[in-house]
């Protein structure tokens, strides 16, 4: 079946600091991959999406590259924020293109200090 | 537009109750999928609905059931509530065809079984 493993957290990390959160992948044919992020009390916001091989999603500064060779599908930002503050979950569908029936990583806690 | 709504968003039962939680999908949106958020297990796929047809299920035991309205809301039932069930259930919603298919998230409705 479908899987992905992430970097065990929690991480914490100084403001401007370089953050890679590692993701990698199990499944067959052409998935969609994902990184959604989760703040406290809250539900999931999507953050960044990629659907097919050597996709590049990106938002808030956040970039992901879908590498089919490695299976992998890493989260980075170059400089975080105390605002980045979150749990991150990388995800992928077994649908090309599509959201549907998600199956997570154990999710990544992040803490920036100040 | 709103958002996906959830209610309630906070629910305590006893052990061996039922539980019923609602999803109303943001308009136009036709799939819903359904999520249990555990410390334990992390994010679990229930199940999805689409134009009131349960089109993917996860796997979970049958005390756990869904439907969907004509006008896309949703409905989640648990029966035979158990300490286990306790978690954060999600509720997604996307457009449901056509690419790309991304869903969003509501905020969630808390369980707790005691």
């Amino acid at each position: 079946g479908n899987s992905v493993t992430q970097m065990e957290g929690p991480v914490t990390l100084s403001e401007e600091a370089f953050l890679t959160i590692n993701c990698t992948y199990t499944a067959t044919g052409y998935p969609s991959l994902f990184w959604y992020v989760q703040y406290p009390g809250e539900g999931l916001q999507l953050l960044l999406k990629a659907t097919k091989a050597d996709d590049k999603g990106s938002n808030k500064g956040f970039e992901a590259t879908y590498r089919k060779e490695t299976t992998s599908f890493h989260l980075e930002k170059g400089s975080v924020q105390v605002s980045d503050s979150a749990v991150y979950f990388c995800a992928l569908s077994p649908y090309s293109g599509s959201a549907r029936q998600l199956t997570f990583g154990s999710g990544t806690q992040l803490t920036v200090l100040p | 537009k709103a958002g996906v709504t959830q209610t309630p968003r906070y629910l305590i039962k006893t052990r061996g109750q039922q539980v019923t939680l609602s999803c109303s999908p943001i308009s136009g949106h036709r799939s819903v999928s359904w999520y249990q958020q555990t410390p334990g297990q992390g994010l679990q796929f229930l199940f999805e609905y689409f134009s009131e047809t349960q089109r993917n299920k996860g796997n979970f035991p049958g005390r756990f059931s869904g439907r969907q309205f004509s006008n896309s809301r949703s409905e989640m039932n648990v029966s035979t509530l158990e300490l286990g069930d306790s978690a954060l259930y999600l509720c997604a919603s996307s457009p449901g065809q056509g690419v790309p298919d991304t869903q969003y998230f509501g905020p969630g409705t808390r369980l707790t079984v005691l």
